[in-house]
């Protein structure tokens, strides 16, 4: 059971905005903007796509955005493309071991 | 830029230690965090550690009797050493390099990610 709780599947229509929730608690989201983002494609590496709740590192659309509210974070992907269709993964630094937490990751699907 | 590469067996024999190395290439391992992390097949990403250029390290609680991180500035490399290993243990295995601020560090992102190696453990 991971530390972080995500939706196993998200899905939406091209164009359409969807928007992925990551809930922890007090000692991790809830207290730190530490909360990143990653993209992963099947077989593929995992790909930073937001850091520190919501800057995008260069190179990342800006169809992806971050935010937080409380002991949850969330990422939206706005004007869904068939390429965004990969799981989704948030982290987030907890003071419980000073290292990092893992959500379970989500399947984005493109109707 | 940054690029990162796992090397070492991809299969290991239970109760074995499992070794893997990181070559960092395009930059210098000096100033920086670097990372482990796995990925059962089929399953979601667990962090396993993390060492600083000067040695420091961070381990998994649920790993760290078993876990032991080391660098190498000399070759730019990191690796990392799992011992008495177990059929749960098979996952592909990432290197990366941490984003962090302050000391003791805050991780902040993990970024860029080595192409990962899969490890089997098997007799």
């Amino acid at each position: 059971q991971s530390a972080l709780t995500q939706p196993a599947s998200v899905s939406g229509s091209p164009g359409q905005s969807i928007t992925i929730s990551c809930t922890g608690s007090s000692s991790d989201v809830g207290s730190y903007n530490y909360v990143s983002w990653y993209q992963q494609y099947p077989g593929k590496a995992p790909k930073l796509m937001i850091y520190e709740v919501g800057n995008r590192p260069s190179g990342v659309p800006d169809r992806f955005s971050g935010s937080k509210s409380g002991n949850t974070a969330s990422l939206t992907i706005s004007g869904l493309q068939a390429e965004d269709e990969a799981d989704y993964y948030c982290i987030s630094y907890t003071s419980r071991s000073s290292s990092v937490v893992f959500g379970g990751g989500t399947k984005v699907t493109v109707l | 830029q940054v690029q990162l590469q796992e090397s070492g067996p991809g299969l290991v024999k239970p109760s074995e230690t499992l070794s893997l190395t990181c070559t960092v290439s395009g930059g210098s391992i000096s100033s920086y965090y670097w990372s482990w992390i796995r990925q059962p097949p089929g399953k979601g990403l667990e962090y396993i550690g993390y060492i600083s250029y000067s040695g420091g390290t961070n381990y998994n609680p649920s790993l760290s009797s078993r876990v032991t991180i080391s660098v190498d500035t000399s070759k730019n490399q990191f690796s990392l050493k799992l011992s008495s290993v177990t059929a749960a243990d098979t996952a592909v295995y990432y290197c990366a390099r941490l984003g962090t601020r302050g000391v003791p560090p805050a991780i902040l992102w993990f970024g860029p990610w080595g192409q990962g190696t899969l490890v089997s453990v098997s007799s």
